[in-house]
């Protein structure tokens, strides 16, 4: 079935480091995929989208680009600060039915 | 502005007791979701509707109810809370969209609930 890995553990980086939080998928179809964002005591907020393979998505200094080669979705930022200090989710839409899947989520903390 | 709202933002319940966790949005989508998030699991679909009077369960949907009488409200119930249902809560609803098209999810801000 469809589905999203996402790397295991919490992410802990300096500020201004460059972050990478890899996430692959298993679909049929052509899925979309997301990324969304959870700052804490808050809900998860889309945080960028690709709809279709080679699509770059992009927000707040955020990349990721659809792979379907390597059926990945891997989160970029190049210099990170210490706001973006959240947990982050893959996503991928499941075909036909109005629902998405997600990953169990990234921790990511930023240190000054 | 459109928004989706969740109520109360916090609640402590007795084991045993009913519990209803309200979800109200104005943007019009079609389909409603409610997911529980535990450390360690992520994000657990619940139940889910796709319109009015259309309910589904997910995958941890034991223990809870739904009911869509309109567009805007999902409401969640516990029908009888027990402590391993200690858990944040969010709502979630989204517009219907054609096979390979989809636009995401607007969530909610969360309900955490405390079963004592």
């Amino acid at each position: 079935g469809n589905s999203v890995t996402q790397m295991e553990g919490p992410v802990t980086l300096s500020e201004e480091a460059f972050l990478t939080i890899n996430c692959t998928y298993t679909a049929t179809g052509y899925p979309s995929l997301f990324w969304y964002v959870q700052y804490p005591g808050e809900g998860l907020q889309l945080l960028l989208k690709a709809t279709k393979a080679d699509d770059k998505g992009s927000n707040k200094g955020f990349e990721a680009t659809y792979r379907k080669e390597t059926t990945s979705f891997h989160l970029e930022k190049g210099s990170v600060q210490v706001s973006d200090s959240a947990v982050y989710f893959c996503a991928l839409s499941l075909y036909g039915n109005n629902r998405l899947a997600f990953g169990k989520g990234n921790q990511v903390v930023v240190i000054p | 502005d459109a928004e989706i709202t969740q109520s109360p933002r916090h609640k402590i319940t007795e084991t045993g007791r009913q519990v209803t966790l309200a979800c109200h949005q104005t943007w019009n989508h079609n389909n409603m979701f409610w997911y529980r998030q535990d450390l360690g699991h992520g994000l657990r679909l619940i139940h889910y509707s796709y319109g009015v009077h259309d309910t589904n369960k997910g995958e941890v949907s034991d223990g809870y109810s739904v009911s869509r009488s309109n567009t805007e409200d999902l409401p969640l119930t516990l029908e009888s809370a027990a402590s391993s249902q200690t858990s944040v809560y969010f709502c979630a609803s989204s517009e219907s969209t054609e096979p390979g098209q989809h636009y995401g999810y607007t969530f909610g801000s969360g309900t955490r609930l405390t079963v004592v």
